[in-house]
C-alpha cells in the first residue's frame, strides 16, 4: 500500500524568506509520480509542482522546487521569496499506475508579514 | 470557464435525508475521482471512474453511497440516509489518460453538513 507522511503540521516563515515543507513516502513501485499541491481558504485544491520518480532532476516552478530523494523516499518543497498570497495548506501525493492519488495529512504554512 | 465544476458549493440537511453532488470534469478528461476531506486532513479517495466504467471503490463508501457516470461525462454522488459522520467537503477531479502526465485537476467542493 503506498503511504504518504507529512511530519510537520503546522510552519512559519517570514515574507521574503525561503521555508522547507517536508514529505515522506512508502511504495513498492519504481515508477509513481510525486505532487506538492496548494488548498488555500477556498479549499480550491491548486497543483503546485509534479515530479516524474525516473527523473534523477528535481523539478522547478518559478518560485518552488523541490529536492526529490528516490532512494530515501523523501520530496520536500521549497518555496523561495515568500510572498503572503502562498499562506495555505500543503499537500504532497504520490500516484502510482495511473489509478488514485494518495494525500498526505498536511502542512499548513503561516506568512508572517 | 473550463475547470472541474461542482454543484451545490454547500448542502445542509438533516440526518436521515438524502443528498445527491454533481460534478462537471474538464471537457477532454477521461478520468473522474471522488475524494472525501474532513477539516485538517488531507483528502480520502472514494471511487473513480474511466470514462463510465467505476474502476474503483474505496472501502470508505459504504453501502449508502453510490455514483455514477452514466455517459462518461458528469458525474453524481449520492449519499443516502445522511448520518452526522458524513460531514465533509466532497471534493471531485478528473484527468485525462493516457497524457495527462498523471495531473488531476480538482473542483472547488461541495461542503456537506449533517445536522
Amino acid at each position: 500500500a503506498q503511504t504518504v507522511t507529512q511530519s510537520q503540521p503546522e510552519m512559519s516563515v517570514q515574507e521574503a524568506e525561503t521555508v522547507t515543507l517536508s514529505c515522506t513516502y512508502d511504495t513498492s513501485e519504481s515508477d509513481y509520480y510525486l505532487f506538492w499541491y496548494k488548498q488555500p481558504p477556498s479549499r480550491q485544491m491548486i497543483l503546485v509542482i509534479r515530479q516524474e520518480a525516473y527523473k534523477q532532476q528535481n523539478a522547478t516552478e518559478n518560485r518552488f522546487s523541490v529536492n526529490f530523494q528516490k532512494a530515501a523516499k523523501s520530496f520536500s518543497l521549497k518555496i523561495s521569496d515568500s510572498q503572503l498570497g502562498d499562506a495555505a495548506m500543503y499537500f504532497c501525493a504520490l500516484i502510482q499506475g495511473a489509478q488514485k492519488l494518495v494525500f498526505g495529512q498536511g502542512t499548513r504554512l503561516t506568512i508572517n508579514p | 470557464d473550463t475547470g472541474v465544476s461542482q454543484d451545490p458549493r454547500h448542502k445542509i440537511t438533516k440526518r436521515g435525508q438524502n443528498v445527491t453532488f454533481r460534478c462537471d470534469p474538464i471537457s477532454e478528461h477521461n478520468r473522474l475521482y471522488w475524494y472525501r476531506q474532513t477539516l485538517g486532513q488531507g483528502p480520502e479517495f472514494l471511487t473513480y471512474f474511466q470514462n463510465e466504467a467505476q474502476l474503483e471503490k474505496s472501502r470508505l463508501l459504504s453501502d449508502r453511497f453510490s455514483a455514477e457516470r452514466p455517459k462518461g461525462s458528469f458525474s453524481t454522488l449520492e449519499i443516502q440516509r445522511t448520518e452526522q459522520g458524513d460531514s465533509a467537503m466532497y471534493l471531485c477531479a478528473s484527468s485525462l489518460d493516457p497524457g495527462g502526465n498523471e495531473k488531476l485537476f480538482f473542483g472547488s467542493g461541495t461542503q456537506l453538513s449533517v445536522l
